[in-house]
């Protein structure tokens, strides 16, 4: 099915640790978001890409790091994990400017 | 920057009809999106206005004021399933080219 494909689903890590969340979608959208949702609250955008090969700041990135790979994939790494950092991550696509995102199933990531 | 607000809770019965607001502040605005959350589930997108007045799909509807930087979701016919989280999102021209989302109103339908 198109769509968004997150990886992992779940993952645990210990403070101070790194990894990388992977984001891949089939829909040959040009824009890719990264946001990050903590328990009762909204989305919040770490990092976007509006095209390929272009990254821009949102509005938490501090502790995160992304690479638009290509047109299909947009990794968010964390350099050093924070217990803050625990959270649900989502990806998303959309073509340029437009208000529909699709969003992959979740990043749920808990650091101890 | 962007701020919205919406409200943090809605109940309903089955059958019902129900307006979820949501006020917006933001300069250049593009358009309102409207999203819906179960738990544990990923935000699937409802509707987008960029021009004012209602749009309808379905059950849903979406209305935007621009001149009040106001709009709604209006949801016909309630049923259980309905019952989830709702976020408006807004788009403006300025800086970062990127949803800005609510916090997000919870729904609960009852029987």
């Amino acid at each position: 099915n198109a769509g968004v494909t997150q990886t992992p689903k779940f993952q645990v890590l210990k403070t101070g640790q790194s990894m990388t969340l992977q984001c891949a979608q089939d829909m040959n959208h040009n824009s890719m978001y990264w946001y990050r949702q903590d328990p009762g609250m909204g989305l919040r955008l770490i990092y976007y890409s509006a095209s390929e090969g272009t990254t821009d700041k949102g509005e938490v990135p501090n502790g995160y790091n992304v690479s638009r790979l290509n047109k299909r994939e947009f990794s968010l790494r964390l350099e050093s994990a924070a217990p803050s950092q625990t959270s649900v991550y989502f990806c998303a696509s959309s073509e340029e400017g437009q208000g529909g995102y699709t969003f992959g199933s979740g990043t749920r990531l808990t650091v101890v | 920057g962007q701020s919205l607000e919406q409200p943090s809770e809605v109940t309903a019965v089955e059958g019902a009809i129900v307006q979820i607001n949501c006020t917006y502040q933001t300069s250049g605005f593009y358009g309102l999106s409207w999203y819906q959350q179960h738990d544990g589930g990923a935000p699937t997108f409802l509707s987008y206005n960029a021009l004012d007045g209602l749009e309808e799909t379905g059950r849903f509807s979406s209305f935007l004021s621009r001149s009040d930087s106001y709009g709604y979701l209006l949801l016909q016919e309630l049923q259980m399933k309905d019952s989830a989280s709702y976020f408006c999102a807004v788009r403006d021209r300025t800086g970062r080219r990127a949803l800005t989302f609510g916090s997000g109103t919870r729904l609960q339908v009852q029987p």
